[in-house]
């Protein structure tokens, strides 16, 4: 079955930079776009872009672009997501998507909380 | 870009009955692009409704989709009490490609 394994929540100084990792298994990993998501909490969910693993492609939400980049590693199925000049409003969950039939989401991550706190 | 407003924001009902919600698109789309979602507390969301009107795999026929142009439906013919939690409508937009989501709707027990 699909799942995607992300890495562990991270606390973060306003500022500094980042790196959400997504393992991916269950499918072929160069077949499906992967995107992020985030959600703040008790808030609701904004999407941030996506990369195909297959040309490592990128297409960024326009509010995120030049604090985004998104890369994979295909010898080990995992896309990463890095968020720069961290701000406090960044303080939220993240979750990798799996890209389904051009335009839905039909496999999440379990989502890594980044907190943004002096 | 293309905003999505979703009503209620909160529906109090109780088990076995019938939830309607209602995802309003600023401009009009196409029923291909318009998909809904369940998230309950501390999950992931998980997709219930893709082209405006098809259940996804898993999915309970009391779930239904409906709706065309700009006005979308999601609908819960019999409240169980797994069901109480947050729906997102959400959108794809080409050129450049987007995805864009509804603010939520929380359906709470009565």
């Amino acid at each position: 079955q699909v799942q995607l394994v992300q890495s562990g929540a991270e606390v973060k100084k306003p500022g500094a930079s980042v790196k959400v990792s997504c393992k991916a298994s269950g499918y072929t990993f160069t077949g499906y776009y992967m995107h992020w998501v985030r959600q703040a909490p008790g808030q609701g969910l904004e999407w941030m872009g996506r990369i195909n693993p297959n040309s490592g492609g990128t297409n960024y939400a326009q509010k995120f672009q030049g604090r985004v980049t998104m890369t994979r590693d295909t010898s080990i199925s995992t896309a990463y997501m890095e968020l720069s000049r961290l701000r406090s409003d960044d303080t939220a969950v993240y979750y990798c998507v799996r890209e389904w039939g051009y335009y839905y989401f039909d496999s999440w991550g379990q989502g890594t909380l980044v907190t943004v706190s002096s | 870009e293309i905003v999505l407003t979703q009503s209620p924001g909160t529906l109090s009902l109780s088990p076995g009955e019938r939830a309607t919600l209602s995802c309003r698109a600023s401009q009009s789309v196409s029923s291909s692009y318009l998909a809904w979602y369940q998230q309950k507390p501390g999950q992931a969301p998980r997709l219930l409704i893709y082209g405006a009107s098809s259940r996804a795999t898993g999915i309970p026929d009391r779930f239904s989709g409906s709706g065309s142009g700009t006005d979308f439906t999601l609908t819960i013919s019999r409240l169980e009490p797994e069901d109480f939690a947050v729906y997102y409508c959400q959108h794809y937009g080409s050129s450049p490609p987007t995805w864009t989501f509804g603010q939520g709707t929380k359906v709470e027990i009565k």
